[in-house]
């Protein structure tokens, strides 16, 4: 049974271009969140979602960025014209059902130029 | 808003050495602590704890909560070289009763052992 499945694992874009990361939670997960660990910070909830509906998006920019988990493929975490401060690590996570329990994804670790 | 501190923010001990790992936390209707090891990328997940005073063991890794002082320790005994990780403790949110993966993470503490 793989494990959350992040690609790609290193993303460089320059500032104004778009970023889109990639996750295939656990099989039999239907519940996925993204986290951003910046540098010398811990990770940083960003948005809950449950197979095509966003549940708790607290944690999301108000801009530039969104995310999807389609009923077909993997969630997309998408980051429209990055800027410097978007470097960081996105983590995704999964879980079968509600429930606090994570198991996390490798990460893509980000860098805009 | 939630919040939970960890200390040590870094540790470096030598094989054999026992440490000893704090979290403290500040919730709003607290249900449950996590900690996780995080090695080069993901966290990997070590301990859930709900209810105070009872021991979870895992190996040389025990954890321990007192919800009535609001903290948790995570102690490691006899630490190898393979210990060495972030250690992280996180608490998650609970809305009208009902936890779920939006967890608020400590800042970690690094743990380094040495041979």
């Amino acid at each position: 049974n793989a494990g959350v499945m992040q690609n790609p694992r290193h993303l460089v874009r320059r500032r104004g271009q778009e970023a889109r990361l990639r996750c295939s939670p656990m099989k039999g997960h239907s519940h996925v969140y993204w986290y951003r660990q910046l540098p010398e910070e811990g990770l940083k909830f960003m948005v809950y979602l449950q197979k095509e509906n966003i549940i708790d998006e607290s944690g999301m920019p108000k801009e530039r960025f969104s995310a999807e988990f389609p009923k077909e493929g993997p969630s997309i975490l998408r980051i429209q014209q990055v800027v410097r401060g978007d470097s960081a690590a996105y983590f995704c996570a999964s879980s079968p059902e509600l429930n606090e329990k994570l198991f996390f994804g490798s990460g893509t670790q980000l860098s805009v130029l | 808003e939630d919040k939970v501190v960890q200390s040590p923010l870094s540790l470096v001990v030598h094989e054999g050495d026992t440490v000893t790992l704090n979290c403290s936390y500040e919730v709003t209707n607290f249900r449950s602590l996590l900690w996780y090891k995080q090695e080069k990328k993901a966290p990997t997940f070590l301990f859930m704890l709900t209810s105070s005073g009872i021991e979870k063991k895992s190996g040389r890794l025990s954890s321990i909560l007192d919800k009535k002082e609001l903290f948790s320790i995570l102690n490691i005994t006899a630490t190898q070289t393979g210990d060495s990780a972030v250690y992280l403790c996180a608490v998650p949110f609970n809305f009208r009763g009902t936890s779920y993966g939006k967890l608020t993470f400590g800042q970690g503490t690094i743990l380094t052992v040495h041979p």
